[in-house]
C-alpha cells in the first residue's frame, strides 16, 4: 500500500528563514510526488511535480529514491508562504490515485 | 492554468434532502474525476474515483448507494448526497486529472454541505 508521512504538523519559522517541509513515501513502483498548497480560504493548488524539476515561488523539491523523501525547500521563508501543505503521491501500481500525507501548517512570522 | 470548477460551494438543507455537487473541467478534458472528503484539521480522504462513461470505483467503507456520481462527459462529474444526514455533513471536494504522461490533479474549490 502506498503511504506518505508529513511528520510535522506545524513549522514557524521568521520571514527571510530558511523553510524545510519534510515528506516522506512508501510505494512499490515508480512513484509520481507533488506538493500542494492550500492557502487560506482558496482552494488545493499544485506547487510542484517532481518530474518538472522546477522551482516555483523559490521552493524546490527533490525526489530521493534512496531515502523514499520528497522534501520541500525554500531557502528564504516569505510570509506570503504561510498556509497548509500536502505532499501527495501517485502511481500506475495504485490506479493513478493520489495519496495525501497529513499535511503541514507553515507559519512565516514577520 | 487548469481549471476546475466546483459547484455549489455552500449548501445547507434538512435531512433527508438528496443534494448533487457539480465538478467541471473548464478548459481540459478529464476523463478521470475524483471526489474526496476532508473532515476539520484533516487531510483529504478520498471517496472515489469518476470514470467517465463506466461506473465509479468507490474506496473501501464508503457507501456507493448513498454517494452516487456520475460522470456523463468528460468535463462534467457529479456526486449525489442521497438522503443526506447530520453525519454527512463535510467538506467536499473534487479534483480531474489533467492529460499528459504525468498527470497532476487540479482541484475544485470544495463544497461544504451542512445537514441540520
Amino acid at each position: 500500500a502506498q503511504r506518505v508521512t508529513q511528520p510535522e504538523k506545524l513549522l514557524s519559522v521568521f520571514k527571510g528563514a530558511p523553510v524545510e517541509l519534510k515528506c516522506n513515501y512508501s510505494y512499490s513502483g515508480s512513484p509520481e510526488l507533488f506538493w500542494y498548497v492550500q492557502y487560506s480560504r482558496q482552494r488545493l493548488q499544485l506547487l510542484l511535480r517532481h518530474i518538472s524539476r522546477e522551482s516555483i515561488k523559490g521552493f524546490t523539491a527533490d525526489l530521493n529514491k534512496g531515502e523514499t523523501s520528497f522534501h520541500l525547500k525554500k531557502p528564504f521563508a516569505q510570509e506570503e508562504d504561510s498556509a497548509m501543505y500536502y505532499c501527495a503521491l501517485s502511481g500506475q501500481a495504485a490506479g493513478n490515485k493520489l495519496t495525501f500525507g497529513g499535511g503541514t501548517r507553515v507559519l512565516v512570522k514577520p | 492554468g487548469a481549471v476546475v470548477s466546483q459547484h455549489p460551494s455552500w449548501v445547507i438543507c434538512k435531512s433527508g434532502t438528496s443534494v448533487k455537487i457539480e465538478c467541471r473541467s473548464l478548459d481540459f478534458q478529464a476523463t478521470t474525476m475524483f471526489w474526496y472528503r476532508q473532515f476539520p484539521k484533516q487531510s483529504l480522504m478520498l471517496m472515489a474515483t469518476s470514470n467517465e462513461g463506466s461506473k465509479a470505483t468507490y474506496e473501501q467503507g464508503v457507501e456507493k448507494d448513498k454517494f452516487l456520481i456520475n460522470h456523463a462527459s468528460l468535463t462534467l462529474s457529479t456526486l449525489t448526497v442521497t438522503s443526506a444526514h447530520p453525519e454527512d455533513s463535510s467538506f467536499y471536494i473534487c479534483s480531474a486529472r489533467e492529460p499528459g504522461p504525468v498527470r497532476a490533479q487540479h482541484f475544485g474549490d470544495g463544497t461544504r454541505l451542512s445537514i441540520l
